[in-house]
C-alpha cells in the first residue's frame, strides 16, 4: 500500500514568515517528488518537483528531500496572503502520481 | 499554449445513470491521467494512457468505469449506474511522456 503522509493543517503563519510544509512517504521506489498547491475549488497547480536528495529552490519556494528518512518538505519564504492554500505532496514511480490529502496554509496579513 | 480542458465543468445525474466525461489534454502530450478527487482528499488515481492504450487501469473501482481514447489525444471518462458514492470531482491532467502532470479543471460529478 503506497501512502503519502501529510498534517492535514491548517497551518496558520503571518506575513513574511517561513512556512514549512512536510510530507513522508512509505514506497521506497518513489522516483519523484511533487508539491502541487490548490486554491479552494481549483485544480492542482504545480509548485515545483525534485528527484535528488538535499534542496531545491526557485524563487520563494524551497523543496528538500531526504530518500532515506522518506521525507520531503516545503519551504515558502516571505509569505504572502495569497500562498494561503491546500498543499499538496506527491510521489511518482513510474507513471502515477499518489497524492497526500493536502495541508492547508493560512497566511494572515 | 492552451492547457487541459474538461468539459463539462459540472454535472448533476440521478442515481443509476450513465454518464461521460471529457478531457482534451493539452496539445502534443503523449501521455493522458483520470483522478478523482473527494471532499478533503487528495487525488486519488484512477487510470492512465500512453498514446491510445490504457497503460495502466489499477485505479478504476470498478467494473461500472471505464475509459477511452480512441485516437490518442481526447479522453472520455464513462460510469455507467451513477451511484452516490461516485460524487466527487474527476481531474484529467496530461504530460509529454512521463514528466511532469498538468491538470485540467475537472468536472464536478453530482449523483442524487
Amino acid at each position: 500500500q503506497k501512502e503519502v503522509e501529510q498534517n492535514s493543517g491548517p497551518l496558520s503563519v503571518p506575513e513574511g514568515a517561513i512556512a514549512s510544509l512536510n510530507c513522508t512517504y512509505s514506497d521506497r521506489g518513489s522516483q519523484s517528488f511533487f508539491w502541487y498547491r490548490q486554491y479552494s475549488g481549483k485544480s492542482p497547480e504545480l509548485i515545483m518537483f525534485i528527484y535528488s536528495n538535499g534542496d531545491k529552490e526557485d524563487g520563494r519556494f524551497t523543496a528538500q528531500l531526504n530518500k532515506a528518512s522518506q521525507y520531503v518538505s516545503l519551504l515558502i519564504r516571505d509569505s504572502q496572503p495569497s500562498d494561503s492554500a491546500t498543499y499538496l505532496c506527491a510521489v511518482r514511480r513510474y507513471s502515477t502520481l499518489t497524492f497526500g490529502k493536502g495541508t492547508m496554509l493560512l497566511v494572515s496579513p | 499554449g492552451a492547457g487541459v480542458s474538461q468539459t463539462p465543468s459540472n454535472k448533476v445525474t440521478e442515481k443509476g445513470k450513465y454518464v461521460e466525461l471529457r478531457c482534451d489534454p493539452i496539445s502534443g502530450h503523449t501521455a493522458l491521467y483520470w483522478y478523482r478527487q473527494s471532499l478533503g482528499q487528495g487525488p486519488e488515481f484512477l487510470i492512465y494512457f500512453q498514446g491510445t492504450g490504457a497503460a495502466d487501469d489499477s485505479g478504476l473501482p470498478n467494473d461500472r468505469f471505464f475509459a477511452v481514447r480512441p485516437e490518442g489525444s481526447v479522453s472520455t471518462l464513462k460510469i455507467q449506474r451513477t451511484e452516490r458514492g461516485d460524487s466527487a470531482v474527476y481531474l484529467c491532467a496530461s504530460s509529454r511522456g512521463m514528466h511532469t502532470q498538468y491538470f485540467g479543471p475537472g468536472t464536478r460529478l453530482t449523483v442524487l
